[in-house]
């Protein structure tokens, strides 16, 4: 069964440490996606990459970044994490660009910040 | 700039019920339509999706959705509700010319025994 894992489902951090969100996919997919999900916001596109070493900005890239080294993998950093950045984040693959055969998603990291 | 509204944040609905989940988007060129539904504590599953051709689409689990160009909306319905049908169910758009996915707000559906 094809997936997309996240390595962590909850996670606490304090404010101002340096946290690493890592998500990897069996599915040989180019297009990786890091989204964070806030109620009552729906999903917003932090980054994504399309190919390794390829990054571009999404609509809320302030406060993240990310590195793709390999196909299979693509990690999401918050330099600095601040309270605001407590969220459901989650990471997806796609076969083509924009997700025309759909998106999949991994199930998805609780962070807290505190 | 492409929206996708969702005009209902919660939808309860009694089990056995007709459910509509109701999206509308804004494009003035061709899309591609997605339902995607998150069930508590897990992340999105693709339910289903129209590319092209009918207009009514249908996913394994009795949901089905109509293409309606002229009021661009994807509506999902389903005629009789269970309880494994309490979940998030977010819209999404894309258009067809290679851009990314907009999803909607969500919408959030609990199906009362």
């Amino acid at each position: 069964d094809v997936k997309v894992t996240q390595s962590s489902r909850y996670l606490v951090k304090r404010t101002g440490e340096k946290v690493f969100l890592e998500c990897v996919q069996d599915m040989d997919h180019e297009n990786m996606f890091w989204y964070r999900q806030d109620p009552g916001l729906g999903l917003r596109l932090i980054y994504f990459s399309y190919d390794v070493k390829m990054k571009e900005k999404g609509d809320i890239p302030e406060g993240y970044s990310v590195s793709r080294e390999k196909k299979e993998r693509f990690s999401l950093i918050l330099e600095s994490a601040s309270t605001n950045q407590t969220s459901m984040y989650l990471c997806a693959s796609s076969f083509l660009k924009a997700g025309s055969y759909g998106y999949t998603f991994g199930s998805g990291t609780r962070l807290t910040v505190v | 700039a492409q929206s996708v509204t969702q005009l209902d944040s919660q939808v309860p609905v009694f089990e056995e019920a007709p459910v509509e989940l109701r999206c509308n988007y804004s494009s003035s060129v061709s899309v591609y339509l997605f339902w995607y539904v998150q069930y508590p504590n897990q992340g999105l599953q693709l339910l289903l999706k129209y590319l092209s051709g009918s207009t009514l689409v249908e996913s394994i689990n009795g949901f089905e959705a109509e293409f309606n160009k002229s009021q661009t909306s994807f509506h999902l319905r389903k005629p009789s509700v269970h309880i494994s049908d309490t979940a998030e169910y977010f819209c999404a758009v894309v258009k067809t010319s290679y851009d990314k996915v907009i999803f909607g707000p969500g919408t959030s559906l609990s199906v009362i025994p």
